[in-house]
């Protein structure tokens, strides 16, 4: 079955202080993996893909095939990282993303 | 180059009764999938149309049925309205069925 898991429905950290947001997965072969983040009154946008191993707005992800996992990180958080986030996956060349149900992300300054 | 736009953006029906979504793809995608998102949950897939054809489908009865258009805009329809359809409907539109989607702002469904 394929499954998305985000552990944490809320996550708040204070501004400058690191982040992880978890992502754990379940899927049976080579999976593409995602995160999408939502801002406050925008619409959901791709943040970045693993095939990609790019860092967009300081964060990063590795994928962990051993521990099936896609976590996020950024080093030294800011306040306009405040957003939902949601991990999601998908097979090679399949149509569907299967999203987690997402952690908001609250940055205190 | 324009976005995703879906329209309308709030709706409220009545159980047993039936309605329509719709969506305009960005420009130049000729790709669009459709989402169901429950209240604290993340988006779920309901089904993807390519080039006018149903091109994969989510765990959803048949009453969740699809078009797509030769502008390649699309139509999400629900027949026999539950309770529990009531979410946020997101369309995405992507060129050729790659996952460089771009996602609409939605239509916020209230079933009553």
């Amino acid at each position: 079955a394929q499954r998305v898991t985000q552990p944490e429905k809320l996550l708040s950290v204070f501004k400058g202080a690191p982040v992880e947001l978890k992502c754990n997965y379940s899927y049976s072969g080579s999976p593409e993996l995602f995160w999408y983040v939502q801002y406050s009154r925008q619409r959901l946008q791709l943040l970045l893909r693993h095939i990609s191993r790019e860092s967009i707005k300081g964060f990063t992800a590795d994928l962990n095939k051993g521990e099936t996992s896609f976590h996020l990180k950024k080093p030294f958080a800011q306040e306009e990282d405040s957003a939902m986030y949601y991990c999601a996956l998908s097979g090679r060349g399949a149509q569907k993303l299967v999203f987690g149900q997402g952690t908001r992300l609250t940055i205190n300054p | 180059e324009t976005g995703v736009t879906q329209s309308p953006t709030h709706l409220i029906k009545t159980r047993g009764q039936q309605v329509t979504l719709r969506c305009s793809s960005q420009s130049g995608h000729n790709t669009v999938s459709w989402y169901q998102q429950a209240l604290g949950q993340g988006p779920q897939f309901i089904f993807q149309y390519y080039r006018e054809e149903e091109n994969g489908r989510g765990n959803f009865p048949p009453r969740f049925s699809g078009l797509q258009f030769p502008n390649y805009s699309s139509e999400l329809n629900v027949n026999a309205l539950e309770l529990d359809d009531s979410a946020l409907y997101l369309c995405a539109s992507s060129l050729e069925a790659t996952h460089g989607y771009t996602f609409g702002s939605g239509t916020r469904l209230t079933v009553v």
